[in-house]
């Protein structure tokens, strides 16, 4: 089957930079997407990975390794209302494609 | 935004009930997404469909059916509700599988 493994929790300090990881084991391995949810909220989507490296967004950034199974979301300049949970979610391929979500890192940005 | 709405926002029902949760979006995005939401587990995708009357299974389908007659409206149907299935519901809309957009999500309760 497929899993993905991620810290559940993760503290850091305003201005500060945190890595928020992710190591995944799925069939057919296609992708690796981020999403951020805020308490009571809904997910909303931060950045995607097909290829190897890093792709920059603003303050986020998301890196992907597909020979290691691994792939983290970087977050500089950390504020406040960072602090939220953040998911990673793999696509796997093979006819339609399907999205397997990991359970979810909760930031805790601390002044 | 994407343009996503689900109803109701808020259900209370019965063990044995029928129970259908609506998903709209106003986009012409062509996978639609339904996920429960539950503590410890992230995001489990229940259903999802690739378009008009195409649908497929996810991880957690047991107990669910969905139907895709209009692009715009994915129902999700609990056939007897249990209160296993007492959950956060969120539908997602994307172009493809991996840049998904969410609605705000309904709450329902099976008492």
């Amino acid at each position: 089957g497929q899993s993905l493994e991620q810290p559940s929790e993760v503290t850091a300090v305003e201005g500060a930079i945190v890595q928020i990881n992710c190591t995944y084991q799925t069939s057919g391995f296609y992708g690796l997407s981020w999403y951020q949810q805020h308490d009571g909220g809904a997910p909303t989507f931060l950045s995607y990975n097909a290829l190897d490296g890093l792709e920059e967004t603003g303050r986020f950034s998301s890196f992907l390794s597909r020979s290691d199974s691994y792939g983290y979301l970087l977050l500089q300049e950390l504020q406040m209302k960072d602090s939220a949970s953040y998911f990673c979610a793999a696509l796997n391929s093979g006819g339609y494609q399907k999205v397997t979500f990991g359970t979810g890192t909760k930031l805790q940005v601390i002044p | 935004d994407a343009g996503i709405t689900q109803s109701p926002r808020h259900k209370v029902t019965e063990t044995g009930t029928p129970v259908t949760l609506r998903c709209h979006q106003t986009e012409n995005h062509r996978y639609m997404y339904w996920y429960r939401q539950d503590p410890g587990h992230g995001l489990r995708l229940i259903h999802y469909s690739y378009g008009v009357k195409d649908t497929d299974k996810g991880e957690v389908s047991d107990g669910y059916s969905v139907s895709r007659s209009k692009t715009e409206d994915f129902l999700l149907t609990l056939e007897s509700a249990t209160s296993s299935q007492t959950s956060v519901y969120f539908c997602a809309i994307g172009q493809g599988p991996e840049e998904q957009y969410f609605g705000p999500g309904t709450r329902l309760t099976v008492t």
